[in-house]
């Protein structure tokens, strides 16, 4: 069985640009939710989408978005980069309700 | 919201020793999960433990959950046990610990 895809594992980009990463569940996974993680603020939770419906949404401003697709892949969208969005991005899913999460390897963003 | 807390923070074994992480919650979850964390970034799942005692080799888990708390063994370390493991528990999110800097020396 095929685990958690991230897409692209590195990334890139300018201050002002905007970035869009893509998370594959594990096939059959119907929860997918997202987490940022930097060195001064630990791991935190971003969104978690379930059968294409936004569940919960952490603290974070409205430049970061998220939706997921009816075969339940996911993108999350960060407009407008700031140089404090530098972090490793991580998708995770979930068979729902009872089971654990399972992480995918990350993207590891760099805003310059 | 809820608040995780591991310790130590910080621990540096030699090989074959063993270790107990702790990882404290503030409030009554539906799932705590142990994770390590590898140098590429990645998270592996070791234990979904919301209760009870597991084993997996050396490594095994035991989370009371009434009295909030959950303990990460690890028996006759090895260098490939470095990293950072951490505790996440889900009350209505995924929230996480700051994690343990687990260093293993040969």
């Amino acid at each position: 069985k095929a685990g958690v895809t991230q897409t692209p594992r590195y990334l890139i980009k300018t201050r002002g640009q905007q970035v869009t990463l893509s998370c594959s569940p594990i096939s059959g996974h119907r929860s997918v939710s997202w987490y940022q993680q930097t060195p001064g603020q630990g791991l935190q939770f971003l969104f978690e989408y379930f059968s294409e419906t936004q569940r919960n949404k952490g603290n974070f401003p409205g430049r970061f978005s998220g939706r997921q697709f009816s075969n339940s892949r996911s993108e999350m969208n960060v407009s407008t980069l700031e140089l404090g969005d530098s972090a490793l991005y991580l998708c995770a899913s979930s068979a729902g309700e009872g089971y654990g999460y399972t992480f995918g390897s990350g993207t590891r963003l760099t805003v310059v | 919201g809820i608040q995780v807390e591991q310790s130590p923070p910080d621990l540096i074994l030699q090989e074959g020793a063993n270790s107990t992480l702790r990882c404290n919650f503030s409030d009554s979850v539906n799932n705590l999960q142990w994770f390590h964390q590898n140098p590429w970034g990645q998270l592996i799942n070791l234990f979904y433990i919301p209760s009870g005692t597991k084993q997996n080799g050396r490594l095994s888990a035991t989370t009371v959950a009434t009295e909030r708390y959950s303990l990460l063994y690890i028996s006759s370390s090895q260098t490939t046990d470095s990293g950072v493991y951490f505790c996440a528990v889900y009350g209505n999110k995924l929230v996480f610990g700051a994690g343990t800097i687990l260093r293993v020396k040969s």
